[in-house]
């Protein structure tokens, strides 16, 4: 079936240090990928998405390219900041599906 | 204005009771889902309805039955509570995945603690 595989955390960086979360995926469809920030207490945020091979999600200093060939979409950001600090939630949909299938989350940890 | 809001925010309850959980979206959307995410953080769909149609019940017990009295709004009643269903409870909504538009907005989510 379809599955959504993230790299374990929790991921402790110090601030202005690189971020990478690792993220594969298996569909049986060409899905849609997202990443969805989840931050203390709070539900979950659109990060950024991407809809088709070789695309690249951004947003808030944050990327993610579209692999088909890895089947991937890992997270980076070129530097950090404290309030970065919450969960990265890697997903899919597959075409015309009605659902996302999440990854189980990477906790990200940045201090100061 | 909030997109998509829940109510309410905590509920804290005792085993064997019912309880609902009300779900509003603003945004126009055909689309609405409920997920539930459990205390290691992993999240899962539980219902998804489309035009006040149920379209997914992922092995979801018979306790838990979902209501959609319009496309705006769709509502959770949990019936016989257990401790297992303590967790947090999002809802969600977006255009019909048919559209080139697929992204999903969240709710803040309902905390559920069931003693």
């Amino acid at each position: 079936g379809d599955s959504v595989t993230q790299m374990e955390g929790p991921v402790t960086l110090s601030e202005e240090a690189f971020l990478t979360i690792n993220c594969t995926y298996t569909a049986t469809g060409y899905p849609s990928l997202f990443w969805y920030v989840q931050y203390p207490g709070e539900g979950l945020q659109l990060l950024l998405k991407a809809t088709k091979a070789d695309d690249k999600g951004s947003n808030k200093g944050f990327e993610a390219t579209y692999r088909k060939e890895t089947t991937s979409f890992h997270l980076e950001k070129g530097s950090v900041q404290v309030s970065d600090s919450a969960v990265y939630f890697c997903a899919l949909m597959v075409d015309s599906s009605y659902k996302l299938i999440f990854g189980s989350g990477t906790r990200l940890l940045v201090r100061p | 204005d909030t997109a998509v809001s829940q109510t309410p925010k905590y509920l804290v309850t005792q085993m064997g009771n019912d309880k609902s959980i009300k779900c509003e979206q603003n945004l126009g959307h055909d689309t609405m889902y409920w997920y539930k995410q459990d205390s290691k953080k992993f999240l899962k769909i539980m219902f998804s309805y489309n035009n006040k149609e149920l379209i997914i019940n992922e092995t979801v017990p018979n306790r838990f039955s979902p209501k959609s009295p319009d496309k705006a709004h769709l509502n959770l009643h949990i019936n016989s509570l257990e401790l297992g269903d303590s967790a947090v409870y999002f809802c969600a909504s977006s255009q019909d995945p048919g559209m080139s538009e697929k992204t999903q907005y969240f709710g803040p989510g309902t905390r559920l603690l069931v003693l």
